[in-house]
């Protein structure tokens, strides 16, 4: 089945500099990359995601970036905000063939220092 | 406000005590799923459900029963909870599996 690892678990950075979050999957069959941020206290909530028919896709800060062929997907935020820290979760899911699971990543502890 | 409930948001039982979580979404979802949140382990999945009466394991199902009997339902029943079912638990439902996942407040559970 899918694994999906997540690279770091803790992240520190000031406010302004960018910040970078990476993921590899296992199961070349993987075909949808979301990430999800989670704040304290609450769910995790889905800020960007990608296909597999795209390389790069970006919403204002924050932008995703795919490498089939090394599978592995990137968070990148640039600008970084105190509200930015969170703990961030990158995900990996084929859809198909009955496999119709999400597979998450361990989590990145960001933290963004004024 | 569309949204996904979940109750209890706090539970504390004893080992052996069934219990049900409740999970319920008011956004006509097809998929559901329920995640158990661990330090260090990220969000696994237990149960997911594809529509109603569709219900498969995820990765993580031993110990826990599901059922769906109506689009916006998707409770949780844990028959004989252990404490290494003690954990952080998220109810979560999109309309279908690669589009966004609303996830509720989370449910955390301590089984003693």
């Amino acid at each position: 089945g899918e694994n999906v690892e997540q690279h770091p678990s803790t992240l520190s950075v000031q406010e302004g500099d960018s910040a970078v979050i990476k993921c590899t999957y296992s199961d070349s069959a993987s075909n949808y990359f979301p990430w999800y941020k989670q704040e304290l206290g609450k769910g995790p909530q889905l800020i960007i995601d990608i296909r597999s028919n795209v390389g790069e896709k970006k919403d204002q800060r924050i932008a995703v970036t795919l490498n089939k062929t090394a599978k592995h997907f990137s968070l990148h935020i640039t600008e970084t905000q105190p509200e930015d820290s969170a703990v961030y979760f990158c995900a990996a899911s084929r859809g198909s063939g009955g496999y119709n699971k999400l597979i998450f990543g361990a989590g990145t502890r960001l933290a963004v220092h004024p | 406000e569309a949204q996904v409930t979940q109750n209890p948001r706090y539970l504390i039982t004893v080992t052996g005590k069934k219990l049900t979580v409740t999970c319920s979404q008011n956004m006509n979802h097809e998929y559901m799923s329920w995640y158990r949140q661990d330090p260090g382990l990220g969000l696994r999945q237990i149960y997911y459900s594809m529509n109603v009466e569709v219900t498969d394991k995820g990765d993580v199902p031993e110990g826990y029963k599901v059922s769906r009997k109506e689009k916006r339902n998707f409770p949780l029943i844990l028959e004989s909870p252990s404490p290494n079912q003690t954990s952080l638990y998220f109810c979560a439902s999109s309309l279908y599996l690669h589009e966004t996942q609303y996830f509720g407040p989370g449910t955390r559970l301590l089984v003693l």
